[in-house]
């Protein structure tokens, strides 16, 4: 079984850009969930998207959202970029996502702001 | 709220030397406690969990975990070290049946001394 997929692996963008970062689940999961993993912030939970509701959000500004669609596929999207946005933006995926059960990641997507 | 504390930033060890990983964790109800791995480059990868039952866990590549709710710790053990262990160690606690959001701590970086 093909694990979780993010395209692209590497991007760079300027100040005031906007990104649009994509996540392919493992087949059947229908739980996404995004990270962001900084040096000085660490891994923090941006949101979950479960059957393409958003079910959870982290503490992260308006400027950072998400949808997930009907295969499960999810994508993030960073309007008005800003130096501190650069980081590496991890997915995950599970089913169904009880709190308890593991979560797949994927390699991540390492985003670079100048 | 959630919390994990993982008070060595980093660590070195000889191959076949023994290991331990602490982590402490904050949280009102029996967590769901995690470790995972990460080497360069690499997502997240899943060593063993904690919800209920049985205190010591096992996971994969010969780690292990003891749950102590007195101490608020799950820390993480490998009796043998071997140079492939060289990665960053993250603890995470689970938010909760139904949350699928992870809490972090700041990863232990491990390095293997030959």
């Amino acid at each position: 079984k093909a694990g979780v997929t993010q395209t692209p692996r590497y991007l760079i963008k300027t100040r005031g850009q906007q990104v649009t970062l994509s996540c392919s689940p493992i087949s059947g999961h229908r739980s996404v969930s995004w990270y962001q993993q900084t040096p000085g912030q660490g891994l923090q939970f941006l949101f979950e998207y479960f059957s393409e509701t958003q079910r959870n959000k982290g503490n992260f500004p308006g400027r950072f959202s998400g949808r997930q669609f009907s295969n499960s596929r999810s994508e993030m999207n960073v309007s008005t970029l800003e130096l501190g946005d650069s980081a590496l933006y991890l997915c995950a995926s599970n089913f169904p996502g009880q709190g308890r059960d593991e979560q797949f990641f994927g390699p991540g997507t390492r985003l670079t702001v100048l | 709220a959630q919390s994990v504390t993982q008070p060595d930033i980093h660590i070195t060890v000889s191959e076949g030397a023994s290991l331990e990983l602490r982590c402490n964790y904050s949280y009102g109800a029996t967590p769901y406690l995690f470790w995972y791995v990460q080497s360069p480059g690499q997502g997240l990868q899943l060593l063993l969990k904690y919800f209920s039952g049985d205190t010591l866990v096992q996971g994969i590549k010969g780690f292990e975990a003891e749950f102590k709710r007195s101490q608020s710790s799950f820390n993480l053990r490998k009796p043998s070290v071997h140079w492939s262990d060289a990665a960053e160690y993250f603890c995470a606690v689970g938010a909760g049946t139904g949350a699928n959001n992870l809490f972090f701590g700041t990863g232990t970086r491990l390095t293997v001394i030959p």
